[in-house]
């Protein structure tokens, strides 16, 4: 059974700092691209980042680019995003996904983790 | 590219056939998906490549277009199905989704 679980979200500051994680059970982690999707309270989802097997190709959205990092260890199955320099407007359910532009879709989605920005 | 939903929500019986349409600004071949969201649950995959049903997805639900409009279709509402539905474009970065289309029960 494919499983993704994030962790890491919570209350912080504006200005501060979180890393949020994504641990994956299921299936062969390393040869899949994975992603950050976010939603805001009442929203729609917004892309966030994404990052291939390998860590060669990376990408972010304008809003988050300079400040948040994706990254991944895939001998731990797991995928990262380190966010700085949060604002109010980072505050959203953070969603890691499975999938690539080259397959078309993002097939498994974890549950999500909240993170708020507030003072 | 902005992808734009309409109509925004829609009020439907069970029984009735529902339609949603996404619109790309710029031509995205058929690099598109739609997913399911329920309130308080992550979303689900439905359709990807505008018309390929994901596994397991019931035959109910179905995709078509290419290029700029897109449909999603499902042709007898049950109670199942009244959720939030976004579309997204993977044909390049940035990627995007549409605002969201919820579909209530009538």
């Amino acid at each position: 059974e494919v499983q993704l679980v994030e962790s890491g979200g919570g209350l912080v500051k504006p200005g501060g700092s979180l890393r949020l994680s994504c641990e994956t059970s299921g299936f062969s982690f390393s040869i899949y691209s994975m992603n950050w999707v976010r939603q805001a309270p009442g929203k729609g989802l917004e892309w966030v980042s994404s990052i291939d097997g390998s860590s060669n190709y990376i990408y972010y959205a304008d809003s988050v680019t300079g400040r948040f990092t994706i990254s991944r260890d895939n001998a731990k199955n797991s995928l990262y995003l380190q966010m700085n320099s949060l604002r109010t407007e980072d505050t959203a359910v953070y969603y890691c996904a499975s999938g690539s532009v080259r397959a078309g879709k993002y097939d498994y989605w974890g549950q999500g983790t909240l993170v708020t920005v507030s003072s | 590219i902005q992808l734009t939903q309409s109509p925004s929500s829609l009020s439907a019986a069970v029984g009735d056939r529902a339609t949603i349409t996404c619109r790309a600004s710029q031509g995205i071949r058929s690099s598109l998906a739609w997913y399911q969201q329920k309130p308080g649950k992550a979303p689900k995959l439905m359709i990807y490549a505008a018309s390929t049903l994901q596994s397991g997805v019931p035959l109910r639900f179905s995709g078509s277009g290419s290029g700029t409009d897109f449909t999603l279709t499902i042709s007898s509402l049950q109670p199942e199905d009244f959720a939030t539905y976004y579309c997204q474009q993977l044909n390049s970065y940035p990627l995007s989704f549409g605002q969201g289309t919820r579909l209530e029960i009538k």
